[in-house]
This record gives structure tokens, sequence and C-alpha cells, in this order.
């Protein structure tokens, strides 16, 4: 079972549109959790952080769901620039170490 | 803005070669890692080091990998004899000490591209 699976995507959407990504994650003992953004060719960069009582940053909101272990990334009004591949990220519990979703791809069209 | 740097940004190797990939970690950070990215797939940790010893590793960590900090500014990762399945892009990482060990937040490098041929 793959510890951090996400949409295998790509998902094809307009400027403007509000678009969903979803992750689940076997090891119930994770203990972080991260959305990164990964450009093509690219090093993975943190978007955010995800907490337990949901978090926005601007046009990003992330929520996370323990009992469920499934963490989201909402996108509203969705620009060009946000085009690219979005991992979802966990750490297990007394580890720092990073563990990766194969990513879900964003491509915004104007 | 402090960054993390990789040196080459393009590695060509033949199978069998040792290659030497290079990495300057941000100048405060105690935490540094290796992850690699076959094309393709997901971004993978290798290993992770700190206080100048190796603090977790992965199984794709074998003999084969070694990693070194041989300087107050350098973070090396060695494979010693490369095979093709080796070729991937190669990313170093690091974090600066939190409140109760490495920061969550990992900076990582524009990578190295290793093919093997």
């Amino acid at each position: 079972r793959k510890e951090v699976e996400q949409d295998p995507g790509p998902f094809n959407v307009p400027e403007g549109a509000t678009v969903a990504f979803n992750c689940t994650y076997s090891n119930s003992a994770s203990q972080s959790f991260f959305w990164y953004r990964q450009d093509c060719r690219k090093e993975p960069k943190l978007l955010m952080s995800v907490y337990s009582s949901g978090n926005e940053d601007g046009r990003f909101t992330a929520q996370l769901n323990r009992a469920s272990q499934y963490i989201s990334l909402l996108i509203r009004d969705s620009k060009l620039s946000d085009s690219a591949t979005y991992l979802c990220v966990v750490t297990h519990s007394g580890y720092s170490t990073l563990t990766f979703g194969k990513g879900t791809m964003l491509l915004v069209s104007p | 803005e402090p960054e993390v740097t990789q040196t080459p940004s393009h590695q060509v190797t033949q199978m069998g070669q040792e290659v030497i990939l290079r990495c300057v970690p941000i100048s405060n950070h105690l935490y540094f890692y290796w992850y690699r990215q076959i094309l393709g797939q997901k971004v993978e940790f290798l290993v992770s080091f700190y206080n100048n010893e190796i603090s977790e590793k992965s199984e794709i960590f074998d003999d084969q990998f070694s990693v070194e900090r041989p300087d107050g500014s350098n973070f090396t990762l060695k494979i010693r004899s490369t095979k093709l399945e080796d070729s991937a892009m190669y990313f170093c990482a690091s974090s600066e000490l939190g409140l109760a060990g490495p920061s969550n937040e990992q900076f990582f490098g524009p990578g190295t591209r290793l093919t093997v041929l």
C-alpha cells in the first residue's frame, strides 16, 4: 500500500476556476502534513503546512482529517501561474524526513 | 534570501563510475538531507544527516551510497559504482533547528540531474 496517495491528474482548468486536490496517507503515526509545489524540472517548494483546524493562505485552503487520514488543498480563482504539480507530503512521528506523494499536475489555461 | 545550492546541475557518467554530488546548505541550518526523483516518479528520501552523522536512511541508501560534510559548508553524496537505475534528479535539502529537533520546513536545492549511461 502506498504511503501517500494523490489523484493522478492532470487537472485542466480555466483561469478563475476553483480546484481541489485530495490526498490520503496510510501511516496513522504521521505527524506533520504539508503541500509542496513543484514546477517542471525544478525543486519542490513548500506551499503551506496543514493543521488539524484547517488553514488558509490567500487563495489556498488546506484541510486535514486525521480520523480519515485525508488531506485536501483548495485553490480558488486559479491563475496561470498556479500551473504546477502539487505534492502532498507527510512526516512520521519522531522523524523529520519527508514522505512524498506522486503529485497531481495542474494546468490552468487562459 | 539564503538558498541551498547544488553542483553540478547535470552530471553524465558511465555505469560503474563513481560520482560525487555537492551541496551547500543554508549557512545556519543544522539538518541536511538527500532525496532523489526518478523521471516521472515521486520524490524519495535517501538520507538525513545531523551532528556529523547519519540520523536516518532509507532502504535505497545502500552500501554504494555515502555522505560527508568535509568542511563547514559542503555536504556531499557519493555513489561508488553507478548503475543505470541511479539516473535521477538528486535534491539536497536543509532545515534549521526547531523547538525540539529539526524545523518542519526543509529548503531544497535546485537539484543535480544524474544520467548514467
